[in-house]
């Protein structure tokens, strides 16, 4: 059974960095295709990036430069390095797929990240 | 980057009604198209992929239609679980984009 929980989340001050890690099981992410969507409290949906079975990866445009997404194949996670975080990037962040670089078939329950002095 | 706009905003409707949920793309996404349910306090859940496939599971009071730059999620018959948020997605082209969302509420 595929499951995906995130964790790292929390509140930091505008500038600074966070780590979020989603841990995989039911599947191996060396194979597969992991995504991070965020949601703004009260907000929609945001597809903010993904790392591909072959390990290439994508960022929308707000986030380039900033956030880094990676995977650890021995411990089967998938990283989400944010840095110079803005009070924008305040959301709950969900990883989610594993077999569809495209639709995103399973979720995590998220994680909070909030951003404020 | 294509602009998904989705109608209405919210649907007011009762048990065993239909519901008729729209959502438009800026630009053509051929057949590209995936219908999101997310109830509060949880992640969103596929429904649909692809226009109108459905996803294993999901009952066959939900279907969906259309191409090009119209879709239609259709829910024959609302059963009380089914009030909910409801958002499209499209994967023709990058940035993946996401509609704001249509709430079918009691």
């Amino acid at each position: 059974e595929v499951q995906l929980v995130e964790s790292g989340g929390g509140l930091i001050q505008p500038g600074g960095s966070l780590r979020l890690s989603c841990a995989a099981s039911g599947f191996t992410v060396s194979s597969n295709y992991i995504s991070w969507v965020r949601q703004a409290p009260g907000k929609g949906l945001e597809w903010v990036s993904i790392i591909y079975s072959d390990g290439s990866t994508y960022y929308i445009d707000s986030v380039k430069g900033r956030f880094t997404i990676s995977r650890d194949t021995s411990h089967n996670t998938v990283s989400l390095q944010m840095n110079s975080l803005r009070a924008d990037d305040t959301a709950v962040y969900y990883c989610a797929g594993p077999y569809n670089p495209n639709y995103l078939d399973h979720w995590g329950q998220g994680t909070l990240v909030t951003v404020s002095s | 980057e294509i602009v998904l706009t989705q109608s209405p905003a919210t649907l007011s409707l009762s048990p065993g009604e239909r519901a008729t949920l729209s959502c438009r793309a800026s630009h053509s996404v051929g057949s590209y198209l995936a219908w999101y349910q997310q109830k509060p306090g949880q992640p969103p859940r596929l429904l649909i992929y692809d226009a109108s496939t459905r996803i294993p599971g999901i009952p066959a009071r939900f279907s969906g239609s259309g191409s090009g730059t119209d879709f239609t999620l259709t829910i024959s018959s609302l059963e009380p679980e089914d009030f909910a948020v409801y958002y499209c997605q499209q994967r023709s082209s990058w940035p993946r984009t996401f509609g704001r969302g249509t709430k079918v509420e009691i």
